[in-house]
């Protein structure tokens, strides 16, 4: 069945440094694939997306490539904020009824000063 | 204001009782969903529910759930018998602007005890 994996946290960074955070798939067809981010206490907010390979999906200086050779979608930053502390989520859709989204279990970000 | 809202925001029950989750949603929508994540683990999707009706469920949404939209505005998830392994967060969705893109409430934290 499809699935996604991501990275393991937290992450932890300082102000300005870049941000990795792996994401791969697996998946029958050709999925849409997302990230949503989720700030303390509200709920999960799409992030960006990506509907075909080769696609790049960006937003708040994020951004994600969709990598059909590699089965990956990975979230990239150049220069992260304390703001962007949250957990981040990596889902693909494959079709399987509608907007039916399959997650991964999320990594937590926690930026310091 | 959120578009979507959930309560309550945490509930502690004793194994056995019944629990019901709502969700309510700043506009009308056709389209609602329910996923959990058990912590630690993947969010996972339970159900989808379009114009009254479920239109499709995941293995996890047995017997022992139930949803329904009994005013034409809230949208309630029943857990009828919780057992322990009941216990995570429980979220609400709304079919966002543009395909496969949901906005989630903030979710309801289930504990069993």
């Amino acid at each position: 069945g499809d699935s996604v994996t991501q990275m393991e946290g937290p992450v932890t960074l300082s102000e300005e440094a870049f941000l990795t955070i792996n994401c791969t798939y697996t998946a029958t067809g050709y999925p849409s694939l997302f990230w949503y981010v989720q700030y303390p206490g509200e709920g999960l907010q799409l992030l960006l997306k990506a509907t075909k390979a080769d696609d790049k999906g960006s937003n708040k200086g994020f951004e994600a490539t969709y990598r059909k050779e590699t089965t990956s979608f990975h979230l990239e930053k150049g220069s992260v904020q304390v703001s962007d502390s949250a957990v981040y989520f990596c889902a693909l859709s494959a079709g399987r009824g509608y907007s039916t989204l399959t997650f991964g279990k999320g990594t937590m970000l926690l930026v310091s000063p | 204001e959120p578009e979507v809202t959930q309560t309550p925001s945490h509930q502690v029950t004793q194994m056995g009782q019944e629990v019901i989750l709502r969700c309510v949603p700043i506009s009308n929508h056709l389209y609602f969903y329910w996923y959990r994540q058990i912590l630690g683990q993947k969010v996972e999707f339970l159900v989808s529910f379009y114009n009254n009706e479920i239109s499709e469920k995941s293995e996890i949404f047995d017997d022992q759930f139930s949803v329904e939209r009994p005013d034409g505005s809230n949208f309630t998830l029943k857990i009828r018998s919780t057992k322990l392994e009941d216990s995570a967060m429980y979220f609400c969705a709304i079919q966002g602007s543009g395909a496969n893109v949901l906005t989630f409430g903030a979710g309801s934290r289930l504990t069993v005890l």
